[in-house]
């Protein structure tokens, strides 16, 4: 079954301790995304990979750290999380054409304490 | 600057009545357009989509429209069914990363 996972769905921890969110998609996509959601605020893109070792910034990239050293995975780090991280996110992929499906994973809901 | 605006955040309508979701985008060089649908603790699911080559693209009970003039899609859901309560983005691109509006929250009532 095509799709996109990640890991932990739920967290809570606390300030400034290191914390790590997988994502790995089993469809070969070139693209890969995470995206933040926020009451108001809607999908934020954090960070993206048009491939592997190709990472950039989206809107809101302080605070989080990437990195796409193969091509089904795409884990989003927060070196010091702070309280203004909490939140849901999300982590999506797609081909590398411009107007493919992007398929979201489950979300991973992230309280920061 | 927002690029994608979805001006209602939510929306109600009667099931089987005609349901109409809006989008206002301020950049003209946006090629492809896209609607996301997101049930509470989900990832957003896609659900229909058009080039900007095209004003209007239909998928069984879902319709989006184009108009490019005025910088704005609509999405139209008829029959309204119960089970289309969710969360609705809009997207849009041009060969940059997907720019998504805030989303609407659109209730069937049966």
């Amino acid at each position: 079954e095509a799709q996109v996972t990640q890991n932990p769905r739920y967290l809570i921890t606390v300030t400034g301790k290191k914390l790590t969110v997988t994502c790995s998609q089993n469809m070969n996509h070139e693209y890969m995304s995470w995206y933040r959601q926020d009451p108001g605020l809607g999908l934020r893109q954090i960070y993206y990979s048009m491939n592997v070792e190709v990472t950039d910034k989206g809107d809101v990239p302080e605070g989080y750290k990437v990195s796409r050293k193969e091509k089904r995975n795409f884990p989003l780090i927060l070196e010091s999380p702070s309280p203004n991280q909490t939140s849901l996110y999300f982590c999506a992929s797609r081909t590398g054409q411009n107007t493919g499906e992007l398929f979201f994973g489950e979300g991973s809901r992230l309280t920061v304490l | 600057d927002q690029q994608v605006k979805q001006n209602s955040p939510s929306l109600s309508v009667q099931e089987g009545r005609i349901s109409i979701l809006n989008c206002d985008y301020t950049n003209s060089m946006f090629d492809y357009f896209l609607w996301y649908k997101k049930y509470p603790a989900e990832g957003p699911t896609f659900l229909i989509s058009i080039s900007s080559i095209k004003d209007k693209n239909e998928d069984g009970r879902f319709t989006v429209f184009l108009n490019k003039s005025a910088k704005h899609l609509s999405l139209h859901i008829v029959p309204s069914q119960p089970g289309d309560s969710a969360v609705y983005f809009c997207a849009a691109s041009f060969y940059t990363p997907l720019v998504f509006g805030k989303g609407t929250r659109l209730s069937v009532i049966a």
